[in-house]
């Protein structure tokens, strides 16, 4: 059983369009974590949220933390090819030292 | 100026060989990890070193041998690789151990004929 549902699994959308993508759990994370990922290469960290409730704005990305630590979305306004990739969602798990991932939103722009 | 560098990138080899991956980092990071990416893209922690001390081990087969010479390198040793073994394995790196930010190195793709 998957601890991070990420969904959807799968998005091909046109240049300028918006779209958001979201990040699941039934636990409550210490921390959630977005990171993009490009083939042939490691994946980036983009933003990290703590506190339930809290909302990151990354350019044309807006990440927020849902109230009780269970969840994240990632908004992208305008989305450009650029933006092209794939995009994982990782959490502290309380207690734990580690971090888990989601399975990832492989994301797709079209000019 | 890599901060995290793995070695080889590509590896191909044959069912029952044994190979290593090389993990450095020069971030000063107390925490190395290895991951594993399955061709879902799913990332799955296999080991996680704080000051060469194991202190992650995720039910991860014994032919799988981690080694940490000092805390900016850890290195996976794969003894009689298998089909499955075929993956992207990345290395990461942290200031801390838990849920700290991951600067993860490009990942070594090992497939296994």
């Amino acid at each position: 059983t998957q601890l991070l549902e990420q969904s959807p699994q799968f998005l091909s959308i046109q240049e300028g369009e918006n779209l958001t993508v979201y990040c699941n759990s039934s636990s409550v994370f210490s921390s959630l974590q977005w990171y993009r990922q490009e083939p042939g290469e490691g994946p980036v960290l983009l933003v990290t949220v703590v506190t339930g409730g809290e909302v990151k704005k990354l350019k044309r990305l807006t990440f927020q933390f849902g109230d009780a630590r269970k969840d994240s979305s990632l908004h992208i306004t305008a989305a450009q090819p650029g933006d092209t990739g794939l995009y994982l969602c990782g959490a502290g798990i309380q207690g734990a030292q580690k971090l888990v991932f989601g399975q990832g939103t492989r994301l797709t722009i079209n000019p | 100026d890599t901060a995290v560098s793995q070695t080889p990138k590509y590896l191909v080899t044959q069912m029952g060989n044994d190979k290593s991956i090389k993990c450095e980092q020069n971030l000063g990071h107390d925490t190395m990890y290895w991951y594993k990416q399955d061709s879902k893209k799913f990332l799955k922690i296999m080991f996680s070193y704080n000051n060469k001390e194991l202190i992650i081990n995720e039910t991860v087969p014994n032919r799988f041998s981690p080694k940490s010479p000092d805390k900016a390198h850890l290195n996976l040793h794969i003894n009689s690789l298998e089909l499955g073994d075929s993956a992207v394995y990345f290395c990461a790196s942290s200031h801390l151990a838990g849920a700290n930010v991951l600067t993860f190195g490009a990942g070594s793709r090992l497939t296994v004929l």
